[in-house]
């Protein structure tokens, strides 16, 4: 079935370090891409999106490829700040489905040291 | 209110009891989401509606889970004879239509805590 398998965490930076956490999803067809992120205390949001190979998503200046070549979604940030602690979840939705039933990855803790 | 609200926050029960599960969704949004995540876990997909029908509750995992909308906004998740095993966040998300290009809105979540 499809499935979403990403980076474990945690993972732990420094102010204005580069960031990548790593995604790679197993489906049928064309999936939707998706990063959900969760901050402290609240609900799951969405971050960014792509809909189809080559797109890329991007957000609060976080950037994702969707490479269907190596079937990967990887997120990425320049430089990450405090405020970007949270946990990040890398979803997809199943191509041609009638609902937005998200298939999630199990997540990965980022903590940001000033 | 402005976003999707869970009630309780957090649950503690006995196992083997009955517990109920409450989701309020943004006002509009005619889809709705229950996820379960258990520790270390992304959130897994349960059940969802479209309206006040649920159109498809392929993830629940046995006949002690049942949830209702009976008026086509809120939403309650119910647990019968509840198990250790059942422990977990309890997510509630809505969104605006039946596929909205995969944004779902979601809520802080249920803790239940089975003893």
């Amino acid at each position: 079935g499809d499935s979403v398998t990403q980076m474990e965490g945690p993972v732990t930076l420094s102010e204005e370090a580069f960031l990548t956490i790593n995604c790679t999803y197993t489906a049928t067809g064309y999936p939707s891409l998706f990063w959900y992120v969760q901050y402290p205390g609240e609900g799951l949001q969405l971050l960014l999106k792509a809909t189809k190979a080559d797109d890329k998503g991007s957000n609060k200046g976080f950037e994702a490829t969707y490479r269907k070549e190596t079937t990967s979604f990887h997120l990425e940030k320049g430089s990450v700040q405090v405020s970007d602690s949270a946990v990040y979840f890398c979803a997809l939705l199943r191509d041609g489905g009638a609902t937005n039933k998200l298939i999630f990855g199990t997540g990965t803790l980022l903590a940001v040291q000033p | 209110g402005a976003g999707v609200s869970q009630t309780p926050s957090n649950k503690v029960t006995e196992k083997g009891k009955y517990v109920e599960l409450r989701c309020d969704p943004i006002s509009g949004h005619t889809a709705l989401y229950w996820y379960r995540q258990s520790l270390g876990q992304g959130p897994e997909f349960l059940i969802y509606f479209q309206g006040t029908g649920a159109a498809d509750d392929s993830g629940l995992p046995n006949d002690r889970f049942f949830a209702v909308r009976p008026e086509g906004s809120v939403s309650t998740l119910k647990i019968q004879r509840t198990e250790r095993g059942d422990s977990a966040v309890y997510l509630c998300a809505s969104s605006r239509a039946p596929r909205d290009t995969g944004e779902l809105f979601f809520g802080e979540g249920s803790r239940l805590t089975v003893l």
